[in-house]
């Protein structure tokens, strides 16, 4: 079955710009949909069909796709930032839905 | 504004059979547009995604529990349920109900539940 692979930890500085990888076997054929997870928390979403933000998303949250890799990139990062992200395409092959294995975001 | 809400026993013996719901308000579970399904998250885990169901009753399983699990939905009642057999301790998680959106190309979860911590423990 098809698999997401998302970086376990990913630091990053106040004020600087995060990217959280998502790879998979051509992935940029796929739609992929980023979420963030605060702890004790249901996932949001924060971006669906590779780039488009749902309404109350910051314009600091963006995506794009291309080849093997999918990336979530957050711009001007803020302490409230900190949480865990998770990528998620549908296998249209196997009518599936997958998710990434999550990304910790830590702000130093 | 349409909400979900899981509910069912949050304590399940091994070897018994966990049984959620998952409640739809502010809208119709029979609507197009959607598709209704269950995820759950180990403590500490990762999300895993377990079954899916469209409002006429078409359903989708995760290959690695299709063997354990049943999802329905429930038209007149606005809900949709899991069954998830012969469970273990490593079935203890939160699980969450979703509604999922989009198309063929792709589809995402543009409203979940709050979550449900089931624990399987004798």
């Amino acid at each position: 079955s098809y698999v997401l692979t998302q970086p376990p930890s990913v630091p990053v500085a106040p004020g600087k710009t995060a990217r959280i990888t998502c790879g998979g076997d051509n992935i940029g054929s796929k739609s992929v949909h980023w979420y963030q997870q605060r702890p004790g928390q249901a996932p949001v979403l924060v971006i669906y069909f590779d780039r488009d933000r749902p309404a109350g998303i910051p314009e600091r949250f963006s995506g794009s796709n291309s080849g093997s890799t999918a990336t979530l990139t957050i711009s001007r990062v803020e302490a409230g930032d900190e949480a865990d992200y998770y990528c998620q395409v549908w296998d249209s092959t196997g009518d599936h839905v997958v998710f990434g294995g999550g990304t910790k975001l830590t702000v130093l | 504004q349409m909400q979900l809400q899981e509910s069912g026993p949050r304590l399940v013996k091994p070897s018994e059979t966990l049984s959620l719901t998952c409640t739809v308000s502010g809208g119709s579970i029979s609507s197009s547009r959607y598709f209704w399904d269950f995820i759950r998250q180990p403590p500490g885990k990762g999300l895993e995604w377990i079954a899916s169901v469209y409002y006429i009753g078409k359903t989708y399983y995760s290959p690695s529990l299709q063997s354990r699990v049943t999802i329905a939905v429930d038209t007149s009642k606005n809900d949709f349920s899991l069954k998830l057999r012969s469970v273990t301790a490593a079935d203890t998680a939160v699980y969450y109900c979703g509604r999922r959106e989009g198309d063929y190309n792709g589809s995402w979860y543009s409203l979940w539940g709050q979550g449900t911590l089931v624990t399987v423990a004798s």
